[in-house]
């Protein structure tokens, strides 16, 4: 088992542009969760999907925008760059019916630069 | 709005000595809450959760409800516990599932 996957792992863009983000949950995990890691603080949540629905929602605008595929594999698409979305984005996947509730299991993230 | 709160972003120890990284919550329900663990190069991972008050790898953490507090506490601190921390505390508004709240971390550097 691979666990979590995300793709790309590095990535650069200019202001304005646009970005997908992509991951793959661990096996048997139907959650899929996405968090914003900025340079020297904890991660911060984004969204959340089950059931091929976004099912909770962290302070992030509109430009942030989100796909859970019937695979349970999941998308993040942010619009309109800032400079502040440069991070490191984490996707965590979990299991709603037998998981343990928090029990996130992450991935090595996507670094996301914005010139 | 909850919120979690570790104060110290560095924490150095000998080995052998003991560690205790401190976290404070802020929230009006009943917390779940959690303590995350990052190894150099690895991808961050569950360490324990309060409510199955168990000691993973030597370390306990206990959920004082009166202080608002989630420290992590180990007796004898080891070179291999070198790593960054966080605390998390989980709002699942009822749901089975929920977000976690994550703090700012706390690199733990233990000497040898």
């Amino acid at each position: 088992d691979a666990g979590v996957t995300q793709s790309p792992t590095h990535l650069i863009k200019t202001r304005g542009q646009q970005v997908t983000l992509r991951c793959s949950p661990k096996s048997g995990h139907d959650t899929v969760s996405w968090y914003q890691q900025a340079l020297g603080q904890g991660p911060q949540f984004i969204f959340q999907y089950y059931e091929e629905e976004e099912r909770q929602r962290g302070n992030f605008p509109d430009r942030f925008s989100g796909h859970q595929f019937p695979n349970y594999s999941s998308e993040l698409n942010v619009n309109a760059l800032l400079l502040g979305d440069s991070a490191l984005y984490l996707c965590a996947s979990s299991l709603v019916a037998g998981g343990l509730p928090g029990e996130l299991f992450f991935g090595e993230g996507s670094r996301l630069t914005v010139l | 709005a909850q919120r979690v709160t570790q104060p110290e972003k560095l924490l150095s120890v000998f080995k052998g000595a003991p560690v205790e990284l401190k976290c404070n919550y802020s929230y009006s329900g009943s917390p779940e809450l959690f303590w995350y663990v990052q190894y150099s190069r690895q991808r961050l991972q569950l360490l324990l959760r309060h409510i199955s008050r168990e000691s993973i790898k030597g370390f306990t953490a206990d959920l004082n409800k009166g202080e608002t507090s989630f420290h992590l506490k180990k007796p004898f601190a080891q070179e291999e516990d070198s790593a960054m921390y966080y605390c998390a505390l989980l709002n699942a508004g009822g749901t089975s599932y929920g977000k976690l709240t994550f703090g700012q971390g706390t690199i733990l550097t233990v000497h040898p």
